[in-house]
């Protein structure tokens, strides 16, 4: 079975273009997380979805994060307009139960490295 | 607050040597688990093991194995007969019930040949 896809792998952009990134979770995964990664935050959660719908968005940072996820099998993080400190590894992870369980395991996918110049 | 401590930024082991990389949590819950993953230099972040709070036993998956002291509240990561491919950040992970999964801030483990 195919992981969870993200693309693109990298990204470089200039500061005020928007940015998106993209996650295709692992089919039949009910859950689907965003993080993001920085030497100096460490993983810190951004937002989650549960069949499709947002659940909890207090870690993105500010109304310039936005996150959709029209079906079952795409998600999408955007940045507008990105600066500097949004420079970062972005990770999308899926979990497959339908009932939050403590062992509840979530398979990442390789992530996308920002750049914003 | 902090609830996911991994005190050993690096960790350097000889191959073919065991070595635990040391994780203590805070909760006030009976009910929780545990999660250890591995980041290798390429980025990605895989699964290694779980333990519940609630397991008698240490968990155990191949060459890896939770030294869970839960009166400590500390769950280490015991990596045997240590691979040159085992170097790698390592996170250490929580989740209380109906809350999400923290990660501690990693150790980066090398391998030495």
């Amino acid at each position: 079975d195919a992981g969870v896809i993200q693309s693109p792998r990298h990204e470089v952009t200039e500061m005020g273009q928007e940015v998106t990134l993209r996650c295709k979770p692992i089919s039949g995964h009910d859950y689907l997380f965003w993080y993001r990664q920085t030497m100096m935050r460490g993983l810190e959660l951004l937002i989650y979805f549960n069949n499709n719908v947002p659940i909890d968005d207090s870690g993105m940072p500010e109304d310039r994060f936005s996150a959709k996820m029209p079906n079952a099998s795409f998600s999408t993080l955007k940045i507008q307009p990105s600066e500097p400190r949004d420079s970062a590894v972005y990770f999308c992870a899926s979990s497959p139960r339908t009932v939050r369980e403590l062992s509840d395991t979530q398979y990442f996918g390789p992530g996308t490295r920002l750049t914003v110049l | 607050a902090q609830k996911i401590t991994q005190t050993q930024p690096g960790m350097f082991v000889q191959e073919k040597e065991a070595v635990t990389l040391d994780c203590t949590y805070d909760t006030s819950d009976q009910s929780y688990g545990l999660f250890w993953y591995k980041q290798p230099s390429s980025g990605e972040m895989i699964f290694l093991i779980y333990q519940g709070s609630y397991d008698e036993q240490n968990a155990t998956e191949g060459r890896y194995s939770l030294n869970f002291q839960k009166a400590r509240k500390s769950a280490n990561l015991v990596i045997s007969a240590s691979q040159l491919g085992d170097s790698a950040m390592y996170f250490c992970a929580m989740r209380e019930v109906g809350n999400d999964m923290r990660f501690g801030a990693g150790t980066r483990l090398t391998v030495k040949p």
